[in-house]
């Protein structure tokens, strides 16, 4: 069946203007995550949506940072006046919480230029 | 979580046990070994997990000492596709808590 997708691929912006990125994840998983990376980095965590809910927004780095799951399935980061350090690719999970499997399915990413 | 060390690179030769190692010397007795890998451009993927029994899959095999302060991931016949980063997370389960990624192990299979 179909992956976690993610868009668009690759983002380009100027310093200060609001993003959007999208990631379909795997039907029927309830749990939704999104990481970032930075070159050379592991992933790092940024909020785990249950359902429609944001079960742990700790990893969010300041409030330009905001992530919705209004029904459910399809998330969106909404990053807003985005600075350079902002630059990495973003990345989306989800998970299955039935039948005691946890494991995480990633999309492929979004890579964010921030110039 | 627990924190992992990993070394920063390995080489195998294709066709060879790939034997990645981990130490998690701080882990907690309700806290499992997760290993994932990514292969460049993409997003990263499950391998395996265990608690304290050796685990098989057809990806991999996973070997927890006895203490469970390490554990070492078996690729048993590396091929040029198993190039990737290979992450070891230790993690809390069952539960839905985010992964916590070090740096991990570049692995580089070599014709």
């Amino acid at each position: 069946g179909a992956g976690v997708s993610q868009t668009p691929s690759n983002k380009v912006t100027e310093k200060g203007k609001y993003v959007e990125l999208r990631c379909d994840p795997i039907s029927g998983h309830t749990a939704l995550y999104w990481y970032r990376q930075s070159l050379g980095q592991g992933p790092e965590f940024l909020i785990y949506f249950q359902g429609t809910g944001a079960a742990d927004d700790s990893g969010l780095p300041n409030d330009r940072f905001f992530a919705v799951r209004p029904e459910g399935s399809v998330s969106t980061l909404k990053i807003q006046r985005t600075e350079r350090g902002d630059s990495a690719v973003y990345l989306c999970a989800s998970s299955l919480t039935a039948g005691g499997r946890h494991e995480q399915f990633f999309g492929p990413g979004t890579r964010l230029t921030v110039l | 979580d627990a924190k992992t060390t990993q070394p920063p690179s390995m080489d195998c030769a294709e066709g060879r046990a790939a034997n990645l190692p981990c130490n998690h010397s701080t882990i907690s007795g309700n806290e499992y070994v997760y290993w994932y890998r990514q292969i460049h451009s993409q997003g990263p993927q499950y391998i395996i997990h265990g608690l304290k029994n050796n685990e098989t899959n057809e990806m991999a095999s996973l070997i927890i000492t006895e203490d469970r302060k390490s554990s070492t991931l078996i690729l048993p016949h590396a091929t040029l596709r198993d190039t990737a980063v290979y992450y070891c997370i230790v993690r809390v389960e069952p539960g839905n808590t985010p992964l916590v990624f070090g740096k991990g192990t570049r692995l580089s299979v070599i014709a």
